[in-house]
């Protein structure tokens, strides 16, 4: 049973630039959520899709944006890159009940120059 | 809002026990409990619910107090393995998961 998978799993771009990462979610998961860890910090949280809508987002702006497939899989778009955007960018899926915990992907480490 | 944790970082030798808290400033329907070790995802631990239902590993305990929006993961009898970073993670209601700042745990032989 493959886990939470995530590409690609590290990525440098430039300031201005464009980039989007990719989730597969565990089997049997239709949510998704998408965090933002900086070095040292706790991951935070940026959004959640569940049946191809965004139901939940965080502090984050407006250049930060997702979609859900179908399939459950999930994208996250990042456009105009700053260097504050050099993080590792964690996916977590879930099943959409109470009392389920996220099942993590490990990540993409983009870095942003 | 991000919930406290503490402490920020602990060193523990082989056997010794650790205690873990974190407290919220709001009303909380679960805790969740992780540990990411260097490099690696964020692995599920507990979840802690309101009314005192829990769901997780064996060897995990954890308490919540829901009066004071505080829970605790206590590590007994540590071992090498348990090194890592915990993240607890609140909940408010039906909505997504708020993680606290980590605590750094170094169990050493």
């Amino acid at each position: 049973d493959a886990g939470v998978t995530q590409s690609p799993t590290h990525l440098i771009k430039t300031r201005g630039q464009q980039v989007t990462l990719r989730c597969s979610p565990k089997s049997g998961h239709d949510t998704v959520s998408w965090y933002q860890q900086a070095l040292g910090q706790g991951p935070q949280f940026i959004f959640q899709y569940y049946e191809e809508e965004e139901r939940q987002r965080g502090n984050f702006p407006d250049r930060f944006s997702g979609h859900q497939f179908p399939n459950y899989s999930s994208e996250l778009n990042v456009n105009a890159l700053l260097l504050g955007d050099s993080a590792l960018y964690l996916c977590a899926s879930s099943l959409d009940r109470i009392k389920q915990p996220l099942h993590f992907g490990n990540g993409t480490r983009l870095t942003v120059t | 809002q991000q919930p406290v944790q503490s402490p920020q970082a602990v060193i523990l030798r082989e056997g010794e026990d650790a205690v873990i808290n974190c407290s919220s400033s709001k009303a909380l329907y679960s805790v969740h409990w992780y540990r990411q070790k260097h490099g690696e995802a964020p692995v599920f631990l507990m979840i802690l619910l309101k009314g005192g239902e829990q769901k997780g590993h064996e060897k995990i305990s954890a308490s919540f107090n829901e009066k004071k929006q505080q829970s605790s993961l206590y590590l007994t009898a540590s071992q090498l393995s348990y090194s890592g970073t915990y993240f607890c993670g609140t909940v408010p209601g039906y909505q997504k998961v708020t993680f606290g700042t980590g605590t750094k745990l170094q169990v050493i032989p």
